[in-house]
């Protein structure tokens, strides 16, 4: 399975402010995940970034909150814009395989806003 | 609307004994399921990969899938305290070229030494 980097791991924000998190693979991938995971709940799919064309996103995620780039077949970024409480999250991307199917996650960015 | 949905648990089982998570999920179309252990703080981890209706063995892992009931298991042999994590099952419904993973909130499994 690709090795996924994830910058910062962690980052405390004050509302209002945007952050960007970076998604690294070590190795050429096609299908890339955002998800969001929530305290206490399960994983969110926010939107899928393929190299070539513009995110799909998931109900409920805009791409003028969540604007997402994928400029290589190795990197990804996610943006969370404008930030309140609401967004403290951990952050995931993952890679799919080459069936598309079977996913391996990131170690996350855990994201709190004041 | 696609659902997939586990027991929350926790599920506790003495060290040794045999731990079995359950899940369940609504869409009949759906054709790959996996379960995936979180240990607190770290991010998902693939154990486990089923397609077929029947079971699948991996070490002290077995998963268990019958389509016709939308049910979807996972067996731990032999449970160690380094099992004690969440564990989630996703499905897949891979209609008109999605590959959607659909999580369910996960069963916290505690093995008691």
């Amino acid at each position: 399975s690709a090795v996924i980097s994830q910058k910062p791991s962690r980052d405390i924000c004050q509302r209002g402010t945007s952050l960007t998190i970076q998604c690294q693979v070590d190795s050429q991938v096609t299908m890339m995940f955002w998800y969001r995971q929530q305290p206490g709940q399960s994983l969110t799919l926010i939107a899928t970034a393929n190299q070539g064309s513009e995110a799909t996103y998931e109900s409920g995620f805009v791409i003028d909150k969540f604007p997402i780039s994928r400029p290589n077949l190795t990197f990804s970024t996610l943006t969370v814009s404008n930030m309140s409480p609401e967004d403290s999250s951990i952050y995931l991307c993952s890679v799919g395989d080459i069936s598309g199917e079977t996913q391996y996650f990131g170690p996350g960015t855990r994201l709190l806003v004041l | 609307q696609k659902e997939v949905e586990q027991n929350s648990g926790p599920l506790s089982v003495p060290e040794g004994a045999i731990a079995s998570l359950n899940c369940t999920y609504s869409d009949r179309g759906s054709q790959s399921f996996f379960w995936y252990r979180q240990y607190s703080g770290k991010s998902p981890e693939l154990i486990m990969s089923i397609y077929s209706n029947g079971d699948k063995e991996d070490g002290r892992f077995t998963a268990q899938l019958n389509k016709a009931s939308q049910y979807v298991s996972l067996l731990i042999r032999d449970s160690q305290p380094s099992d004690s994590a969440t564990y989630l099952c996703a499905v897949v419904y891979s209609g008109a070229g999605s590959y959607q993973l659909t999580f369910g909130k996960g069963t916290k499994l505690s093995v008691i030494p």
